[in-house]
C-alpha cells in the first residue's frame, strides 16, 4: 500500500536558521504530493503541493521538489521565523480508489527567538 | 463562505455512550471524509463519501458509522464510545471535478472518552 515517512521531531531551530524536513513516500503509481501545516489549536492548512515529477511547490518562503528518483518531497525554508512554529505533515494523494490523503506522522517545528 | 465547519469543538464522553460529530461544507463538494489524528500517527482515514447516498470505509472504520443524505452534511456517529476512540477528528471535503486532490479541512473536534 501507499505510505509516507517523515523525519521524527521535534525540530528546534533559532530564528533565521535554515529548515529541512525530510519526507519520503512509497506508492504504486504516480501520486500528487503535499505539505500541510497545523498551527497550535487549529486544523490543517495546505502549505504547498506538487503534482508530477520535478515540480516544485512553493508558498510563504517554503519550497519542496517532487523527486521521483529518490521518492522524496523534502520541505525547506531558508530563514524560519517564530511564527513558523507548527506541526508539518507530508501527504500523498492518488486519484484512484479512495481518493484520500495518506499522511506521514507529522514533524513538530519549534522556532526560538 | 464558511468552508468546512465541525461541531462540537470539544466533547467528553463516558465509555458506552453514543454521539454524533457534525460536519458541514458550503462549497458544493462531492467528496467528504473523516480522519482521526493520534499522536505520532498522522491522520488516518475513517470513512469517506463521493456523493449523497454513497459512503465507504477507510483505513480505521470500526466503531464508527456515517451517512450522507445531502451534499452539505457528513455526520460521524460513534455507536458505543471506547477509550481507544479518544482522538482529534477532522472532516475534509474536495471537488471531484478538480480531481479531488486539494482537500479542505475543518477545525477539528477533540474527543475524550473516559
Amino acid at each position: 500500500g501507499n505510505s509516507v515517512t517523515q523525519m521524527e521531531g521535534p525540530v528546534t531551530l533559532s530564528e533565521e536558521a535554515f529548515l529541512t524536513i525530510n519526507c519520503t513516500y512509497t506508492a504504486t503509481g504516480y501520486p500528487s504530493l503535499f505539505w500541510y501545516v497545523q498551527y497550535p489549536g487549529e486544523g490543517l492548512q495546505l502549505l504547498l503541493k506538487a503534482t508530477k515529477a520535478d515540480d516544485k511547490g512553493s508558498n510563504k518562503g517554503f519550497e519542496a521538489t517532487y523527486r521521483k528518483e529518490t521518492t522524496s518531497f523534502h520541505l525547506e525554508k531558508g530563514s524560519v521565523q517564530v511564527s513558523d512554529s507548527a506541526v508539518y505533515f507530508c501527504a500523498l494523494f492518488m486519484d484512484t480508489g479512495r481518493r484520500a490523503l495518506t499522511f506521514g506522522s507529522g514533524t513538530r517545528l519549534q522556532v526560538q527567538p | 463562505n464558511a468552508g468546512v465547519t465541525q461541531t462540537p469543538k470539544f466533547q467528553v464522553l463516558k465509555t458506552g455512550q453514543s454521539m454524533t460529530l457534525q460536519c458541514a461544507q458550503d462549497m458544493n463538494h462531492e467528496y467528504m471524509s473523516w480522519y482521526r489524528q493520534d499522536p505520532g500517527m498522522g491522520l488516518r482515514l475513517i470513512h469517506y463519501s463521493v456523493g449523497a447516498g454513497i459512503t465507504d470505509q477507510g483505513e480505521v472504520p470500526n466503531g464508527y458509522n456515517v451517512s450522507r443524505s445531502t451534499t452539505e452534511d457528513f455526520p460521524l456517529r460513534l455507536l458505543s464510545a471506547a477509550p481507544s476512540q479518544t482522538s482529534v477528528y477532522f472532516c475534509a471535503s474536495s471537488s471531484l471535478a478538480g480531481g479531488g486532490e486539494t482537500q479542505y479541512f475543518g477545525p477539528g473536534t477533540r474527543l475524550l472518552v473516559l
